[in-house]
């Protein structure tokens, strides 16, 4: 079946890289993809992958795929306060909608 | 590019009341577009695919004719939630794929019913 998983929180001190982790099921997800929420607004596209692909780095940002383990990672380079928010981590196998995990809540210390 | 906009952002109605949810595409055709609900502090949760000019496809355990879904054309899908209960109370997000690149998703609306 489909399932993503994610820690569900990290906190980290402003300045240091912040490493959120995901790991999925389906293998035949063509991209996978990360998201941003911040409190009472919709997702935003921070960045995503092709399956095909190791590293993509986009500046502060950087996805890491280990398509053996399924396993995903986002780094947030220089962590500042207005990163605070919810990551969501999705995978599309097939052609149906995205599948989330829980998200995790990144809190940033000043 | 890709932006989609959704309406209204927050709402507040009484029971037993319905509620129209917008969601539009702005710079694109959506031929599919989703709509997601999501409890607090928690991930979003697939209702149903609108697809335009034909039937949604509801995910199991949503009902139908509760949360109505129109794709009348290639930009625009509503969602509208009948007869509304404090149950329903939520906060609803759309969503539209943009090719490859990846799901735009609209800026969400604030259910409250009272």
């Amino acid at each position: 079946g489909e399932d993503v998983e994610q820690s569900l929180f990290l906190s980290v001190r402003e300045g240091d890289s912040s490493v959120i982790n995901c790991t999925y099921t389906d293998s035949s997800s063509t991209y996978l993809y990360w998201y941003k929420q911040e409190p009472g607004a919709g997702l935003q596209l921070l960045t995503y992958i092709f399956s095909n692909m190791d590293m993509k780095q986009d500046q502060r940002l950087t996805v890491l795929l280990n398509k053996k383990d399924k396993h995903l990672s986002l780094r947030i380079a220089d962590t500042q306060t207005g990163d605070s928010a919810i990551y969501f981590c999705a995978e599309n196998p097939g052609n149906t909608p995205l599948v989330f995990g829980k998200g995790t809540r990144l809190s940033v210390i000043a | 590019g890709a932006v989609v906009s959704q309406h209204p952002s927050r709402v507040i109605c009484k029971s037993g009341t319905s509620v129209k949810i917008e969601c539009r595409s702005l710079d694109f055709q959506a031929t599919t577009m989703f709509w997601y609900r999501q409890f607090p502090k928690q991930s979003l949760m697939l209702m149903a695919t609108s697809n335009e000019g034909s039937k949604a496809t509801y995910e199991q355990g949503v009902e139908k004719d509760k949360f109505l879904i129109n794709h009348a054309s290639l930009t625009l899908s509503t969602l509208t939630v009948t007869s509304a209960h404090p149950e329903d109370s939520s906060f609803y997000i759309c969503s539209a794929r943009r090719g490859e690149g990846g799901y735009t998703f609209g800026s969400g609306t604030r259910l409250t019913v009272v």
